[in-house]
């Protein structure tokens, strides 16, 4: 299996445009999980899909920020406008079943908005 | 409320050295899961073990080992004979029923093993 797919992985915009970063789960995953990684906050949920449903969403920092997926094998994380403290590594992860299996990360994207 | 905690920021050993790696967590959860992550410089996530809460069976895999201990809320992973490929953040992470199993990451180590 090729594992969880991301692009980009490295995006540079600046302040203001819109920002779409792209996942690929693994084929038969029905969990998918979008993180963020920052120096002062560490690796945190953003959202969680489960068969293509937004379930929890909690952790979405504020309306500048949007996921959706739209079928089984993709999910976008928007950021519009994109703001200089959304400077990040966003990892997607995908599960069979959170409650008795792992959840697997894709590589991450790498976000600088300048 | 859920919490795991990695007290030790920074640990730099020398190769070869055998060193422990510390994670103690908290939940009220009597189903649980918890997990040791490892990132590389490189920077992608890669998962190295899961544990349930039923299973406190100390496991080892070639090299590494883990240590799971209800009775102290801990999660230790020891490297043996560690190695300059050893380097890297490692996580432990926490996840239960009650918060949708998500990933409740500690802020990480980083191991520096130096030749």
């Amino acid at each position: 299996d090729a594992g969880v797919i991301q692009s980009p992985r490295h995006e540079v915009t600046e302040m203001g445009q819109e920002v779409t970063l792209r996942c690929k789960p693994i084929s038969g995953h029905d969990y998918l999980f979008w993180y963020r990684q920052t120096m002062m906050r560490g690796l945190e949920l953003l959202i969680y899909f489960n068969n293509n449903v937004p379930i929890d969403d909690s952790g979405m920092p504020e309306d500048r920020f949007s996921a959706k997926m739209p079928n089984a094998s993709f999910s976008t994380l928007k950021i519009q406008p994109s703001e200089p403290r959304d400077s990040a590594v966003y990892f997607c992860a995908s599960s069979l079943n959170p409650g008795a299996d792992t959840q697997y990360f894709g590589p991450g994207t790498r976000l600088t908005v300048l | 409320a859920q919490k795991v905690t990695q007290a030790q920021t920074e640990i730099s050993v020398v190769e070869k050295e055998d060193v422990t790696l510390d994670c103690v967590y908290e939940t009220r959860d009597t189903t649980y899961y918890l997990f040791w992550y490892k990132q590389p410089p490189s920077g992608e996530l890669v998962f190295l073990i899961r544990r349930n809460s039923f299973d406190e069976q100390n496991e080892i895999s070639g090299r590494y080992s883990w240590n799971f201990q209800k009775s102290t809320s801990s999660f230790n992973f020891t490297i043996t004979a560690s190695q300059v490929v050893d380097s890297a953040v490692y996580f432990c992470a926490l996840s239960v029923m009650d918060s949708s199993y998500k990933l409740i990451f500690g802020s990480g180590t980083r191991l520096l093993v130096r030749p």
